[in-house]
Formats: structure tokens, sequence, C-alpha cells
């Protein structure tokens, strides 16, 4: 079993619209995680980190969920430039999920 | 400040010979990753290195796959012989430091050594 899992989608959304990805997790000793985002055929890049309940950066809010394993990242008003996958992963062993696509549509 | 380097940027070869990717991490970067991209499998973790040191392989598919970080400045990752099935991105990370509870750890990827098999 990975070490973590996500929904690879896509998710099609409206221009506006509010979207979240869950990200379940097998290690419960695992104490920080993140979401990168990437860009098709590009390199990925960290979008937040995620440690103790979560972590909000204006439209983006990360959260993280000790008792069920998970963590989640919600993107409110969704715009065209959200289009990407959104790779979440564990800094235990720095692994990451296969990526859930996200396509924003005008 | 450049960013991770690796090169080549795109290699196709035949089935057999020997693939040589090369990565330069960010200076000053005690971590280095090899990772490998496919549409089926993801993102997954080949090798890590700390301070030249290779910390966990267990990612590495098998003996034709091999990593070296002879010093901070520059690691390989070696196929031979290489197969169709190792067709894939494979992208080289650095980060200043693992993360903890008060710690980001940032992977900074390279831009990726997009690999052909035939």
């Amino acid at each position: 079993r990975k070490e973590v899992e996500q929904d690879p989608g896509p998710f099609n959304v409206p221009e506006g619209a509010t979207v979240a990805f869950n990200c379940t997790y097998s290690n419960s000793a695992s104490q920080s995680f993140f979401w990168y985002r990437q860009d098709c055929r590009k390199e990925p890049k960290l979008l937040m980190s995620v440690y103790s309940s979560g972590n909000e950066d204006g439209r983006f809010t990360a959260q993280l969920n000790r008792a069920s394993q998970y963590i989640s990242l919600l993107i409110r008003d969704s715009k065209l430039s959200d289009s990407a996958t959104y790779l979440c992963g564990g800094y235990q062993k720095v692994t990451f999920g296969t990526g859930t696509k996200l396509q924003v549509i005008p | 400040d450049a960013g991770v380097i690796q090169s080549p940027r795109h290699e196709v070869t035949e089935m057999g010979q020997e693939v040589t990717l090369r990565c330069k991490p960010i200076s000053g970067h005690d971590y280095l990753f090899w990772y490998r991209q496919t549409m089926m499998r993801g993102l997954e973790l080949l090798i890590y290195f700390n301070n030249n040191v290779p910390i966990d392989d267990s990612g590495m598919p098998e003996d034709r796959f091999s990593a070296k970080m002879p010093n901070a400045s520059f690691s390989t990752l070696k196929i031979q012989p290489s197969e169709p099935r190792d067709s894939a991105v494979y992208f080289c990370a650095s980060s200043l430091q693992l993360a903890g509870p008060d710690l980001t750890g940032e992977l900074f990827f390279g831009e990726g050594s997009r690999l052909t098999v035939l």
C-alpha cells in the first residue's frame, strides 16, 4: 500500500467555485505534510506545508485530521490559473501521492 | 541564484544502453532526492542523500539502477542496462533540511530529465 493516496480526478469545476481534495496517509507516526502544485510538463513546486491542525494562505486552506489520517486542500474562488495537478505528501519519507488533477473551466 | 540543474533535459535511447542522468543541487542544500514520475505510478522516491551519504535507497527499482553523490554539488543516477519500462521523467530535488515540527523542508525540484527507452 502506498504511504499516501489521493483521488486522481480530474476535478472539473467552474471559475469561482470552491473545490476540496483529500489525501489519506497510512503512517500514523507522520507529523507534517505538504501540498505541491505541478503544472503540465513542469516540476512540482511547494504550495503549502501542513503541521498541527492546518494552514491558510489566501484562497488556499490545508487541514490535517490525525484521527482519520487525512489531509485536505480547499481552494476558494477558483481561478483559471489554478488548473494544475496537486500532489500531497508526507515529510516522514518525503513521498508523494499520485496527484489530483484540477481543471477550472471558464 | 541558480536552482537545481538537471541534464540532459531529454534523452532517447535504445533498450540495453546505459543512461546517466546528472543533477547539481542548490548550493548549501544538505539533502538531495531522486524521483521518477510516470502516469501510472505518479512521483516515486528512488533514493535520497544527506551530506552526500545515501540514506534511503529502498525506492530504487532493481540492481540496474544506481545513484552516486561524489560531492556536495553533483549527483548521478545511472540505469544499466535500460529497458522500455524505465521511460519516465526523472526529477532531482534538493532541500536545506528535512521537515520537523517547526521546519518547512521545502523541496526544490529541477526541471526533470525526460527519458524514452525504445
